[in-house]
């Protein structure tokens, strides 16, 4: 299994600020991604953050308001860019592990509150 | 597209069995998943079955697969206080990678 660990926990932001949120794996993964959940709500891939290129991202999210780093095989980070309180989210990081189940372990989450 | 569907509320009392359900729309999925999801933490995998198993027992969790009804249940036996919780059932994507995930079934476990 892997183990998942994101800073920071939560945040309160000002509108029109940005925050980054760094996530960090104990072990070499295949995969890592993004994804954010709302209050109440499911969770909604944002991207899959690939390692040495682009990020890939999902419809209704763009590069420019989440912009995603994965310089190696266990890290990424995940900017949430001129917030709105619209962004106030947890946003989850994730990574699978490489197995035939491609089992999928997430993060604590990061709880953010945009003022 | 790929969707998940979960009943959202379930309330048992303390020591009965808890049945969640799910229903999903893609046919080719190899395998699906069960997330457990507490107060104020991330999601915690609990089990995942194989698509050609129709049954997957882990200590007090049952899984049961309807590949036919594209039908997922997950069972609680002796349902605690410690198992109250956001349940989530989960898929792969079309493109085989990330999950997709239903709305989550809140369990409410009264002593």
């Amino acid at each position: 299994s892997a183990v998942i660990s994101q800073k920071p926990s939560r945040d309160i932001c000002q509108r029109g600020t940005s925050l980054t949120i760094q996530c960090q794996v104990d072990s070499q993964v295949t995969m890592m991604f993004w994804y954010r959940q709302q209050p109440g709500q499911s969770l909604t891939l944002i991207a899959t953050a690939n390692q040495g290129s682009e990020a890939t991202y999902e419809s209704g999210f763009v590069i420019d308001k989440f912009p995603i780093s994965r310089p190696n095989l266990t890290f990424s980070t995940l900017t949430v860019s001129n917030m709105s309180p619209e962004d106030s989210s947890i946003y989850l990081c994730s990574a699978t592990s490489g197995d035939l189940a491609q089992t999928q372990y997430f993060g604590p989450g990061t709880r953010l509150l945009v003022l | 597209g790929e969707d998940v569907e979960q009943s959202l509320f379930l309330s048992v009392r303390e020591g009965d069995s808890s049945v969640i359900n799910c229903t999903y729309t893609d046919s080719s999925s190899t395998y699906l998943y069960w997330y457990k999801q507490e107060p104020g933490a991330g999601l915690q995998l609990l089990t995942y079955i194989f698509s050609n198993m129709d049954m997957k027992q882990d200590q007090r969790l049952t899984v049961l697969l309807n590949k036919k009804d594209k039908h997922l249940s997950l069972r609680i036996a002796d349902t605690q206080t410690g198992d109250s919780a956001i349940y989530f059932c989960a898929d792969h994507n079309q493109a085989g990678t990330a999950l997709i995930f239903g709305k989550g079934t809140t369990l409410s476990v009264s002593s």
